[in-house]
């Protein structure tokens, strides 16, 4: 069984530019999360997909936007990156929508200078 | 008031003592509750997760929910310099349905 896996490892971009994180959730899966981990805290829920659809959102603005593809990878852009931005981002898997048990992927580091 | 509470800790325990990690949550509609583990530079790793009040075994972890009080806890019995990580308590269902919600976790040192 394969787990959650992202691409890529680290990334470092310049404040203003646009960014595409990427996620394939583990085997079995139909839901993928998005979360920002900022250094010493929780992670912070951005938002979800579930069968192609946003499934849910948190305290983001628009330029952090979605998708999810029909074999259930994930993409998260970020556009007019901000230095605030810079932390892990986190994506998990689960086997359904709604309050179900979520696998994190090994993250995405962002450094926005 | 934070949505989910947690001691940040760090709490230091020897080896071979019972770890005892707490979290408090505001949303009384919230039905799952889950224990994650973070070593330093990693991603969140799920340890423990619980729907129904009471306790709940798996090796060496417990995780005890209490709805009336809005609290959870995790016991880690005979504690291993292994188990030095950040715990992260987190809640889902109710208002915030499909979402986790993150405590801002609890450094837990074991010392030999």
């Amino acid at each position: 069984e394969t787990g959650v896996t992202q691409s890529p490892t680290h990334l470092i971009k310049t404040r203003g530019q646009q960014v595409t994180l990427r996620c394939s959730s583990q085997s079995g899966h139909n839901t993928v999360s998005w979360y920002q981990q900022a250094l010493g805290q929780g992670p912070q829920f951005i938002f979800q997909y579930y069968r192609e659809e946003e499934n849910g959102r948190g305290n983001f603005p628009p330029r952090f936007s979605g998708l999810q593809f029909p074999n259930y990878s994930s993409e998260l852009n970020v556009n007019a990156l901000e230095l605030d931005d810079s932390a892990l981002y986190l994506c998990a898997s689960s086997p359904g929508q709604g309050a179900a048990e979520q696998y994190f992927g090994p993250g995405t580091r962002l450094t926005v200078t | 008031q934070k949505e989910v509470e947690q001691n940040s800790g760090p709490l230091s325990v020897p080896e071979g003592a019972i770890a005892s990690l707490n979290c408090t949550y505001s949303d009384r509609g919230s039905q799952s509750f889950f224990w994650y583990r973070q070593y330093s530079g990693k991603s969140p790793e799920l340890i423990m997760f619980i729907y129904s009040n009471g306790d709940k075994e798996d090796g060496r972890f417990t995780a005890q929910l209490n709805k009336a009080s809005q609290y959870v806890s995790l016991l880690i019995r005979d504690s291993q310099p292994s188990d030095s990580a950040t715990y992260l308590c987190a809640v889902a269902g109710g208002t915030s349905y499909g979402k986790l919600t993150f405590g801002q976790g609890t450094i837990l040192t074991v010392h030999p």
